[in-house]
């Protein structure tokens, strides 16, 4: 079993759409959670980072974290064509700890 | 802010021959990864840098893999003899703070392909 699963798509939305995105992990001492965003050829870039459980918001954009249930979430509201990519989940144990990144899911946003 | 530099972008080469990669990490940052990156997969880490000190390489295939960072700035990952499975993406990626906790700045990758 993988430490991170994620499902790798692709996704193919209309462009508007709340998209929802997610993963599954098994290491229960992961504390720190980041979504990264990826497109065709480039190297990622961060997008949302959360310490512990909860949620954070910024614009468009809303990372959740549920430790209970060892599953995080990322929202798009009103999804763009820019927003077509490939969206990475990463999660460490800390600061002694590797980055442990999933295999990203596909998303396509339609116009 | 000048982002992290990587060259080259894209090399070919046959199995058993030789390659080398480098990368320049954002100016101030302490901390250097070299991240593979397979086809349909997520990163994986290969080695991360302190300034010029290894923290983590234990991923890396020390039998053919091989990186420095003589000054603590820039860094080349070599691999020597390649093999078919080593065709991917590595990154190249700094951060400001010792730890995995903060942000990663990643470049735009090297594309290795094996033949």
């Amino acid at each position: 079993q993988k430490e991170v699963e994620q499902d790798p798509g692709p996704l193919s939305v209309p462009e508007g759409a709340i998209v929802s995105l997610n993963c599954t992990y098994s290491n229960s001492a992961f504390q720190y959670f980041m979504w990264y965003r990826q497109y065709s050829r480039k190297g990622p870039e961060l997008l949302m980072y959360t310490y512990s459980s909860g949620n954070k918001e910024d614009g468009r954009f809303t990372a959740q974290v549920d430790k209970s249930s060892k599953y995080i979430s990322l929202f798009i509201r009103d999804s763009q064509p820019s927003d077509s990519a490939t969206y990475l989940c990463a999660m460490s144990a800390g600061s002694s700890y590797k980055l442990i990144f999933g295999s990203g899911t596909r998303l396509l946003v339609r116009p | 802010e000048a982002g992290v530099a990587q060259s080259p972008r894209y090399k070919i080469i046959e199995k058993r021959q030789s390659v080398a990669f480098w990368c320049n990490p954002i100016s101030g940052h302490a901390t250097l990864y070299w991240y593979q990156q397979i086809l349909g997969q997520g990163p994986k880490l290969l080695i991360q840098f302190q300034n010029n000190g290894v923290v983590d390489d234990s991923q890396l295939p020390k039998d053919r893999f091989s990186a420095e960072r003589l000054k603590g700035v820039d860094s080349t990952l070599k691999i020597q003899p390649a093999k078919l499975e080593d065709s991917a993406v590595y990154l190249c990626a700094s951060s400001l703070s010792a730890g995995n906790t903060g942000e990663l700045f990643f470049g735009e990758g090297s594309r290795l392909t094996v033949l």
